[in-house]
């Protein structure tokens, strides 16, 4: 079983539509939260940063973490056709620790 | 530069050949990291360094493969006797402090083994 799970997609919504992005983790330690995105054939772009449990907000996109349940999610209001991209969602032990896990990442899809 | 620069951007090897990818941080980030992005997944972690040295080469799969940051800058990842198996798109990031919020990836090397 992979630390990280994601569900893969493809997820195809309509444009305006409230999008919600899952992710289920195994090790307890996981401290930091991130979700990236990923447009076709780029590298991963940073969107949110969330330390240990809570919401955070930035414009259209909120991150939640349930440390509890080992779940984090992205919600997307107002979607966009440029928000079309692969969303990864990633996670470290601590500050100190370099190995990001990553998410298998979710295809999203927002139809004009 | 204004970014990550990864090159080549794609790389078709035979079976076998050894290959190098380079990476050029953004000037100034000591910490530079390795991933490697098999199709449909996510990004796997190979190596980290910080300035010239390897602080964490957890990641790397097997003695094949081997990456080098000799004046702190530039990173070269090495891959002896490739295998079909080593296709996947690899991918730099650089941070000026080694914390992953300041991180950005480059456009990643596209190799496939043929």
């Amino acid at each position: 079983q992979k630390e990280v799970e994601q569900d893969p997609g493809p997820l195809s919504v309509p444009e305006g539509a409230i999008v919600s992005l899952n992710c289920t983790y195994s090790n307890s330690a996981f401290q930091y939260f991130m979700w990236y995105r990923q447009y076709s054939r780029k590298g991963p772009e940073l969107l949110m940063y969330t330390y240990s449990s809570g919401n955070k907000e930035d414009g259209r996109f909120t991150a939640q973490v349930d440390k509890s349940s080992k779940y984090i999610s992205l919600f997307i209001r107002d979607s966009q056709p440029s928000d079309s991209a692969t969303y990864l969602c990633a996670m470290n032990s601590d500050q100190g620790a370099q190995k990001l896990v990553f998410g298998q990442g979710t295809r999203l899809t927002i139809n004009p | 530069g204004a970014g990550v620069s990864q090159t080549p951007s794609n790389k078709v090897t035979e079976k076998g050949k050894y290959v190098e990818l380079r990476c050029d941080p953004i000037s100034g980030h000591t910490a530079l990291y390795w991933y490697r992005q098999s199709l449909g997944q996510g990004p796997e972690f190979l190596i980290y360094f910080q300035g010239t040295g390897a602080a964490d080469d957890s990641g790397l799969p097997n003695d094949r493969f081997f990456a080098v940051r000799p004046e702190g800058s530039v990173s070269t990842l090495k891959i002896q006797r490739t295998e079909r198996g080593d296709s996947a798109v690899y991918l730099c990031a650089s941070s000026l402090t080694g914390d992953y919020t300041e991180a950005f990836f480059g456009q990643g090397t596209r190799l496939t083994v043929v």
